[in-house]
This record gives C-alpha cells, sequence and structure tokens, in this order.
C-alpha cells in the first residue's frame, strides 16, 4: 500500500521566517495530495491541496510544490505568524477512498 | 450548522470492556470516516461509509465495528477494548468521498487501562 513519509517531526522558526515541511509517497499512482492543520484540541482542517496534474498552487502566504518524478511534495509557508503554530499532516490519496496520512510536523512559530 | 460533532469527548475503559463512539453530522454528506490518531503515526482509516446503511474496512478496521442505520450519524463500537486502541479517534465526512475534502470532528481521546 502507500507509504507517506514526513520530516521533519518538530519545526521551530522565529515569526517572520519561512517554513518548510517535506513528504514522500510511494505509490506513484496517488494523484492527489492535501495539507492539513491541526491545532490543539482540535480536528484537522484542510489548508490547501494539489493533484497531480499541477507543480505548484499558492494561496496567500502558503504553497504546495510537486515533483512526480522524485514522488515528494513540500509545504512552505512564508511570513510565519504565531497563529501558524499547529501541527501539519500531508497526505496521499490514490483511489477510492484510501487517503494515507503522514506522522505529522508540529510547528512553532516564537514571536 | 454545528458541522461534524463527536461523544464522548473523552473516556477511560477497562480492558475488556464495550463502548460505542458517536459522530454526527449535519451536513447532509454522504460519505463518512473513522479514523485513529497515534503519536508517530499520523491518521489511519479504520471504517468509513458510503451512504446510509453501507460500512467498508479502512486500513486498520480490527478490533472494531461500525453501524450508519442514519445518514447523519456513524458509529464506532469496540467489543472488547484492549490497551492497543488507546488513541484519539476523529471522525470526518465528505459529499462524494474521494479526493472531495474531508471535515473533521473534534476528536474522542479515548484511554484503555
Amino acid at each position: 500500500g502507500e507509504n507517506v513519509e514526513q520530516h521533519p517531526s518538530t519545526l521551530s522558526v522565529q515569526e517572520g521566517d519561512s517554513a518548510v515541511i517535506k513528504c514522500t509517497y510511494s505509490d506513484s499512482a496517488s494523484n492527489y495530495f492535501p495539507w492539513y492543520k491541526q491545532e490543539l484540541g482540535k480536528g484537522p482542517q484542510l489548508i490547501i491541496d494539489i493533484r497531480s496534474n499541477v507543480g505548484e498552487k499558492k494561496d496567500q502566504r502558503i504553497a504546495v510544490t510537486l515533483n512526480k518524478t522524485a514522488k515528494h511534495f513540500s509545504l512552505h509557508i512564508t511570513e510565519t505568524q504565531p497563529e501558524d503554530s499547529a501541527v501539519y499532516f500531508c497526505a496521499a490519496f490514490k483511489r477510492g477512498n484510501d487517503m494515507r496520512f503522514g506522522a505529522g510536523t508540529r510547528l512553532t512559530v516564537k514571536p | 450548522n454545528a458541522g461534524v460533532t463527536q461523544t464522548p469527548k473523552f473516556r477511560v475503559l477497562k480492558t475488556g470492556q464495550s463502548m460505542t463512539l458517536l459522530c454526527a453530522q449535519d451536513m447532509n454528506h454522504e460519505y463518512m470516516y473513522w479514523y485513529r490518531q497515534d503519536p508517530g503515526m499520523g491518521l489511519r482509516l479504520i471504517h468509513y461509509s458510503v451512504g446510509e446503511g453501507t460500512t467498508a474496512k479502512g486500513e486498520v478496521p480490527d478490533g472494531y465495528n461500525v453501524s450508519r442505520l442514519k445518514k447523519q450519524n456513524f458509529l464506532l463500537g469496540l467489543e472488547s477494548a484492549a490497551p492497543s486502541q488507546t488513541s484519539v479517534y476523529f471522525c470526518a465526512s465528505n459529499f462524494l468521498g474521494g479526493t472531495e475534502t474531508q471535515y473533521f470532528g473534534p476528536g474522542t481521546r479515548l484511554l484503555v487501562l
């Protein structure tokens, strides 16, 4: 089955700096890659996603890039703010209802 | 519009006890999902449902049963709880399944002693 690896597991940055989280997947048939943000005590919430026919997608301070050849995709957050502090999950979707998640990255933005 | 709600928020069980976790959504979604979240392992799909009266196994279904008697509710049952089932359980839902955005509930924290 699909295997999604996510790095780093923890990331600490200064407010205003950029943060990058990377994921790799194993199944070349995966075609949809969402990113979720989970705040303390809450469920995950979709923040951005990308499909396999697109190389990059941007939404304000958040961007995602996809390299299908290398089978990896990344989340980029620019001008980080304290409210960006949360756990971020990547996921890869292949078919049916089989979504596989990475282990998560705990991002801390220091004021 | 409450979205996806889960009850209870927290529960402590002894090994061998049974319990049912309730998920409810008021968005008229067809698809509903149960995940478990363990440290260092992300979210793993336990069971899901593609509509009222249907259920299907996910990645880690053993030890769990589910029922979808009403479209808005998805129940997750543990017949004989084990310490390995200590986890945080999340319910999610969406209209059409597949790559459509899943909306998650706030989670249920379960501790099995």
